[in-house]
């Protein structure tokens, strides 16, 4: 079955610390794993996706297929990365079909 | 405008009405979707359409009934919901074609059934 896990409901970090927001996921096939953010008052929208091996905002994320995991990280965090961030998953149909998985909130803070 | 547009931003209905969410976009998108964001649970994959074809309808309840009449136009109608429905309902639309997809999402209906 396919599934997106996002352990952590709520990461709370000050301003400068670094950032990891942990992702696992389960699929047999071969994925492709995207990042989305929704922050406050906006609507979601896509950070960033794997295939693109792009750093958006100065994050960054590696898809680890030995540990079925697709962190989302950041070196120095900054407030206004303050928003809900979702591990999404597609599979290898053309559909587009994503599941995303329950979103964690990062707050940061001054 | 541009994007993705949903109306009405706020629904409240009994468990007899019925009544249609809208969603529209001028991205000159061919797949359009609707999901589903329930407090305490994921984003949840309702119907995606494919060049105004349903091609998956992810066990959804038949008191929900999508209709796509073209690319750029989709409704979800509501007749006979349950209080356990009340959620926010999510457009989303992206190019149609094979490979990872980037979705645009509308603002969303947070919808109320008593």
């Amino acid at each position: 079955a396919q599934r997106v896990t996002q352990p952590e409901k709520l990461l709370s970090v000050f301003k400068g610390a670094p950032v990891e927001l942990k992702c696992n996921y389960s699929y047999s096939g071969s994925p492709e794993l995207f990042w989305y953010v929704q922050y406050s008052r906006q609507r979601l929208q896509l950070l960033l996706r794997h295939i693109s091996r792009e750093s958006i905002k100065g994050f960054t994320a590696d898809l680890n297929k030995g540990e079925t995991s697709f962190h989302l990280k950041k070196p120095f965090a900054q407030e206004e990365d303050s928003a809900m961030y979702y591990c999404a998953l597609s599979g290898s149909s053309n559909t587009g079909k994503l599941i995303f998985g329950q979103g964690t909130t990062l707050q940061v803070k001054p | 405008e541009t994007g993705v547009t949903q109306t009405p931003r706020h629904l409240v209905m009994g468990m007899t009405n019925k009544k249609s969410l809208k969603c529209e976009q001028h991205l000159g998108h061919n797949a359009m979707y609707w999901y589903k964001q329930s407090a305490k649970k994921p984003l949840e994959l309702m119907f995606v359409y494919n060049f105004k074809e349903q091609t998956e309808n992810n066990s959804v309840p038949s008191r929900f009934s999508p209709e796509c009449p073209n690319s750029s136009h989709l409704f979800l109608h509501l007749h006979t919901l349950q209080p356990e429905d009340s959620a926010l309902y999510l457009c989303a639309s992206s190019h149609s074609g094979t490979g990872p997809k980037k979705l645009f999402f509308g603002s969303g209906t947070q919808l109320s059934v008593l």
